[in-house]
């Protein structure tokens, strides 16, 4: 079975410092990997994938992530936080039919 | 170009009541999924329609139904609601044949059992 944890329920920055999310992965074979985010009472938004290729994925609105394969390991990034970056953000890992398994998110509060 | 649209935005339903809940895919997308959020949790995978059939199911009681219809948008039917399936329940799309894409979804439709 596949699965994703998300270890932070949630992660505290100053507006123009790095914002990193992680999220460690758990699969049979190659990982499909996505971040997703959410603003209250609203669906979720993609941001990026992994499939294949590049560690370094870039995504929308400036966040990146990197994918490694050692750690198990798929950690959102973004190198400079702004206030509107304050959501829920949610780690998953598709299976071949494009199940996709959730971690239980971490909420980001971005100070000004 | 339209996203992924969800019927309705909210709904109160009392214990043993029935409810449907409507999405409708994504533009060019012709698969659909449903994910049951309780709050402060991350998205369960309800089930998967594609070509009008049932593909994939996650953990949930036959309670739980759904149907996709020729123009691909679908149904999620809940009969005999328990307090516990208060949630917001969200549909995702995509097109089957782009294997890399990323699922689409809708904003959702917050139930409340009372």
């Amino acid at each position: 079975a596949q699965s994703v944890a998300q270890p932070e329920d949630q992660v505290n920055v100053a507006e123009g410092n790095p914002l990193t999310v992680k999220c460690t992965y758990s699969v049979s074979g190659n990982p499909y990997l996505f971040w997703y985010v959410q603003y209250p009472n609203r669906g979720l938004q993609f941001l990026l994938k992994y499939i294949t290729g590049d560690n370094l994925v870039k995504g929308s609105y400036g966040f990146e992530a990197e994918f490694n394969k050692s750690q198990t390991s798929f950690h959102l990034k973004k190198p400079s936080a702004l206030v509107s970056d304050s959501a829920l953000y949610f780690c998953a890992v598709r299976d071949n039919d494009y199940k996709l398994s959730f971690g239980a998110g971490t909420t980001v509060t971005v100070r000004a | 170009d339209a996203g992924v649209t969800q019927s309705p935005t909210h709904l109160i339903k009392t214990r043993g009541q029935q409810v449907t809940l409507r999405c409708s895919p994504k533009s060019g997308h012709d698969t659909v999924s449903w994910y049951q959020q309780a709050l402060g949790q991350g998205p369960q995978f309800i089930f998967q329609y594609y070509e009008e059939e049932e593909r994939q199911r996650g953990n949930f009681p036959d309670r739980f139904s759904g149907h996709q219809f020729p123009n691909y948008s679908s149904e999620l039917n809940v009969n005999a609601l328990l307090l516990g399936d208060s949630a917001l329940y969200l549909c995702a799309s995509k097109d089957w044949g782009a294997s890399g894409s990323p699922l689409h979804f809708g904003n959702g439709t917050r139930l409340t059992v009372t």
